[in-house]
């Protein structure tokens, strides 16, 4: 089984500025990876696939990188409508298909 | 536009059989993909518990696989869960979703559905 560690568990950044988060894979999983944004009492919403293309009606201030074991997801300025959790799949080993447990992004 | 939508008791009596179902519309699931189910406690994070191709391959999470089964039915477009023995630690929202499994993900996979709360409790 994969597993996935995401980095920090929660971050508090202001309006405006940039956001980082990071994913790491137990193993490499090429690009196979996805980010997810959720909101509370919401489903995930699917942001980022192939580690770097964004999913349609996703603004352009999401961005992802990364390839291996090491991705990023990078939010350019933040809205006050990102303030979410951010969880991080990988799809390139199943079963299972695994999850990151999460970033919590607040409001600094 | 591809839509996706669990229903099923909300409410399970420990040691009993968890059953929900996931309609889907917009697409006809015998055209391709695996179809599958992921869960969440309240609070916690994404557990994938697996999926199912029109055909009836299924794939599970080993941790899970002794009590789960996942099964379709082409004629109403729909893929089911049923998992049996639940305890309070199957307490979750479940949601139903177009898997990544071989397929993988792209510019066409829709969102997942809302979710369902299922509770256990007697």
């Amino acid at each position: 089984e994969v597993l996935m560690t995401q980095s920090p568990a929660t971050l508090s950044v202001a309006l405006g500025e940039r956001a980082t988060l990071s994913c790491r894979a137990s193993e490499s999983i090429s690009t196979k990876l996805a980010w997810y944004q959720q909101k509370p009492g919401q489903a995930p919403r699917l942001l980022i696939y192939g580690a770097s293309t964004r999913a349609t009606g996703i603004p352009a201030r999401f961005s992802g990188s990364g390839s291996g074991t090491e991705f990023t997801l990078t939010i350019s300025s933040l809205q006050s409508e990102d303030f979410a959790v951010y969880y991080c799949q990988q799809y390139n080993y199943w079963p299972p298909i695994t999850f990151g447990q999460g970033t919590r992004l607040e409001i600094k | 536009q591809v839509q996706l939508q669990e229903s099923g008791p909300g409410l399970v009596k420990p040691s009993e059989t968890l059953s929900l179902t996931c309609n889907v519309s917009g697409y006809s699931i015998s055209t391709s993909y695996f179809w599958g189910w992921i869960r969440q406690p309240p609070g916690k994070g994404l557990e994938w518990i697996g999926s199912i191709y029109h055909s009836g391959s299924t794939f599970y999470n080993s941790s899970l696989r002794s009590r789960v089964t996942i099964s379709v039915d082409r004629s109403k477009n729909q893929f089911s869960l049923k998992m049996t023995s639940v305890t309070a630690a199957d307490t979750a929202v479940y949601y139903c979703a177009r898997d990544a499994v071989k397929f993988g993900i792209d510019a066409t996979t829709p969102n997942w559905g809302q979710g369902t709360l299922v509770t256990v409790s007697s």
